[in-house]
């Protein structure tokens, strides 16, 4: 079981907007930065958004992040059929002093 | 061009051990602090070790404290991790990631190496 809480799946037809929940506590969301990782079949993992809304340099800007409270959102606008991945947020536990992970959620493009 | 690649995966017995080995290239190794997350077969991810830049401060996850040892070597350009009293549940992927200091901040992965342990 996952310190951060992800539902298992998701899914959206070509060009909607879908969000992607992620929920933590008060000793890894609530008081540090969110990360969220996209995984591509048979791909390692690579940062989609750091520091809670900040996307790396090449990723579209399609994907957004934001954080409220012990709870973070990355939302997809315009869903492509290449967007079909595991999602994954992340954060610094400062109980655990270590890095967790939500489960992870499955993206389907309908 | 920037990349990780990790190697040293492969078949072990319960209880054996095995060291992996990160090397990184296209830029500077010394400045960044490093992690190991794996990835069971069809399971999510899971952080496991951190160590800074100049190898000061290192964390371990309970699953693997007291079982595996990350070190480095700046002028190798080399991430390791040394595992012993290796499990089942330790079968996975095994990547290296690099972060800026910031922890979590995983902005570069390798391509992983697979660790099997069974008997």
């Amino acid at each position: 079981q996952s310190v951060l809480t992800q539902p298992p799946s998701a899914s959206g037809t070509p060009g909607q907007r879908v969000t992607i929940s992620c929920s933590g506590s008060s000793s890894n969301i609530g008081s540090n930065y969110v990360y969220w990782f996209q995984q591509l079949p048979g791909t390692a993992p690579k940062l989609l958004i750091y520091r809670n809304n900040q996307r790396p340099s090449g990723v579209p800007d399609r994907f957004s992040g934001s954080k409220s409270g012990t709870s973070a959102s990355l939302a997809i606008s315009g869903l492509r059929s290449e967007d079909e991945a595991d999602y994954y947020c992340a954060a610094w536990d400062d109980r655990l002093s270590g890095v967790v992970f939500g489960g992870g959620t499955k993206l389907t493009v309908l | 061009e920037v990349q990780l690649v990790e190697s040293g995966g492969g078949l072990v017995q319960p209880g054996g051990s095995l060291r992996l080995s990160c090397v990184a290239s296209g830029f500077s190794f010394s400045m960044y602090s490093m992690n190991w997350v794996r990835q069971a077969p069809g399971k999510g991810l899971e952080w496991f070790s951190y160590i800074s830049s100049s190898s000061g401060t290192m964390y371990y996850a309970d699953s693997v404290k007291g079982r595996f040892t990350i070190s480095r070597d700046n002028a190798k350009n080399s991430l390791y991790l040394q595992m012993n009293s290796l499990r089942d549940e330790d079968t996975a992927v095994y990547y290296c990631a690099r972060s800026d200091g910031t922890l979590g901040n995983f902005d570069l992965w390798g391509r992983g190496t697979l660790v099997t342990v069974s008997s």
